[in-house]
């Protein structure tokens, strides 16, 4: 199985300030044959489902403000988080589906 | 716009076994997979298994063959999702949410998750 490992665990920003949350995959998640990277981001707030935000690294889900923006190459990611509002303060996790099982990142703790 | 609604919180024993039901509303209901993962209390997300309703194909994760079985009632648009042999490490949010992207053949296989349900809180205890 492919392992998803955030970085950091836990982070604090401020508000208007710009948050950053890394995710590297133990393996490529880059198809070179049509060289689309198979990761998405979630938000998480209590006592919700997870929330798609990302898919593809870098296509934010329609509704989506465009303050998320994702980047990466075949095994390190990001997810960012310009101009932060006080609705952002969530739990944020990857996700690879290049292969199957699909794996979860631990998870990224955004506070402000 | 599918909309997926889950049954309500269980409380089980111990070597029972538990199924909860996902319930889809609006949208294409067949023709995508729909994924079941879950949440043990303050812990990530962990992929279980899936199924394409339109022909009742599942895809389980290694961990919980045996143990987990997956099925699809086209008529009323619901999915089931029922384990077995339960112990206290089962504790956990299960929730179903539609797979999304390249491959609708194959639950958990080149897709993403939207929309989720809300969730159902199974809890194991004696």
């Amino acid at each position: 199985d492919i392992v998803m490992t955030q970085s950091p665990d836990s982070v604090a920003v401020s508000l208007g300030e710009r948050a950053t949350i890394n995710c590297r995959s133990s393996q490529t998640i880059l198809y070179s044959s049509n060289n689309k990277k198979y990761l998405a981001w979630y938000q998480q707030k209590p006592g919700q489902p997870p929330k798609l935000l990302i898919y593809w690294a870098s296509t934010r889900e329609s509704g989506v403000p465009d303050r998320f923006s994702g980047s990466g190459s075949g095994t390190d990611f990001t997810l960012t988080i310009s101009d932060l509002q006080p609705e952002d303060v969530a739990i944020y996790y990857c996700q690879q589906y290049y292969s199957t099982p699909p794996t979860f990142g631990q998870g990224t703790r955004l506070e402000i | 716009q599918v909309h997926l609604v889950q049954s309500g919180a269980e409380v089980k024993k111990p070597g029972s076994s538990v199924r909860v039901s996902c319930k889809a509303s609006g949208g294409t209901f067949s023709t995508y997979p729909i994924s079941w993962v879950r949440q043990a209390p303050g812990q990530g997300i962990e992929w279980m298994g899936g199924i394409v309703p339109s022909f009742g194909a599942v895809n389980y994760a290694r961990r919980f063959q045996g143990r987990v079985t997956m099925t699809a009632d086209k008529s009323k648009t619901i999915v089931y999702m029922e384990l077995s042999s339960l112990k206290s490490e089962d504790t956990a949010v299960y929730y179903c949410a539609r797979d999304q992207g390249e491959n609708t053949a194959v639950a958990g296989f080149n897709n993403w998750f939207d929309p989720w349900g809300q969730g159902t809180l199974v809890t194991v205890s004696s």
